[in-house]
């Protein structure tokens, strides 16, 4: 079973418009991470934001922000005035620590085209 | 400038060939991964490095082997490399285990014939 989904394969938007990425996940950890990142063309990985799960304040970091929702195991990643340099493969990844060792689980990706 | 390199960027193997992926990083990072990407499908985690010598599975280990004698380089074995280890593999380096986002390398795309 998925334990970190992207419900997203591909999704679009135009520039200047605000997008959203949606994530969900399965945990019984009471602390966890969730971390988001963007893929380029080139294949490099670029860290973009992440969210503790003990902090109830949703995350910012420039254009990017996290709408998370606990209780339902959800997190969203917003992109505000995207631009067509943000597109590429967007990844959440849940990082957990068990019994000492982390544990690190990717989504399969939203591949996003922002349009000019 | 911090950074996390991979070598070789580009391998061609025949199957039963041995394998040597080599992942260096500059920020004296404690923990490094390697994963592997296949096409559709998000980062999975094969192996994760503490520090010198601390070593510990991730979600797929079969069919590879690490070594970490240096803090600053990690390295991933394939022993009588198969088919199916035919992918695209990353090297990432964090600050500290499960507190830090990670760096991560450009990847090796490795292809076994």
């Amino acid at each position: 079973a998925q334990r970190v989904t992207q419900v997203q394969p591909t999704g679009s938007s135009q520039w200047g418009e605000e997008v959203t990425l949606d994530c969900s996940y399965e945990t019984s950890e009471y602390f966890y991470r969730i971390f988001w990142y963007r893929q380029l063309f080139s294949g490099e990985m670029v860290f973009l934001i992440y969210q503790p799960s003990f902090d109830t304040q949703n995350q910012r970091s420039g254009r990017y922000s996290v709408v998370f929702q606990k209780s339902f195991k959800s997190i969203s990643l917003v992109i505000s005035a995207s631009q067509p340099e943000d597109s590429g493969t967007y990844f959440c990844a849940l990082s957990e620590l068990d019994y000492g060792n982390e544990k690190i689980t990717f989504g399969a990706g939203t591949k996003l085209t922002i349009k000019p | 400038d911090m950074k996390v390199t991979q070598m070789p960027r580009y391998l061609i193997k025949r199957m039963g060939e041995n394998v040597l992926l080599e992942c260096g990083q500059d920020m004296s990072h404690e923990t490094m991964y390697w994963y592997r990407q296949d096409p559709g499908l998000g980062l999975q985690l094969i192996y994760i490095s503490y520090d010198v010598d601390s070593n510990s599975e991730g979600d797929i280990p079969k069919g590879y082997r690490v070594s970490r004698k240096k803090r600053e380089h990690f390295s991933l074995i394939l022993d009588s490399a198969k088919t199916n280890q035919t992918s695209v593999y990353f090297c990432a380096s964090s600050l500290y285990w499960g507190v830090a986002e990670q760096y991560f390398g450009p990847g090796t795309r490795l292809t076994v014939l």
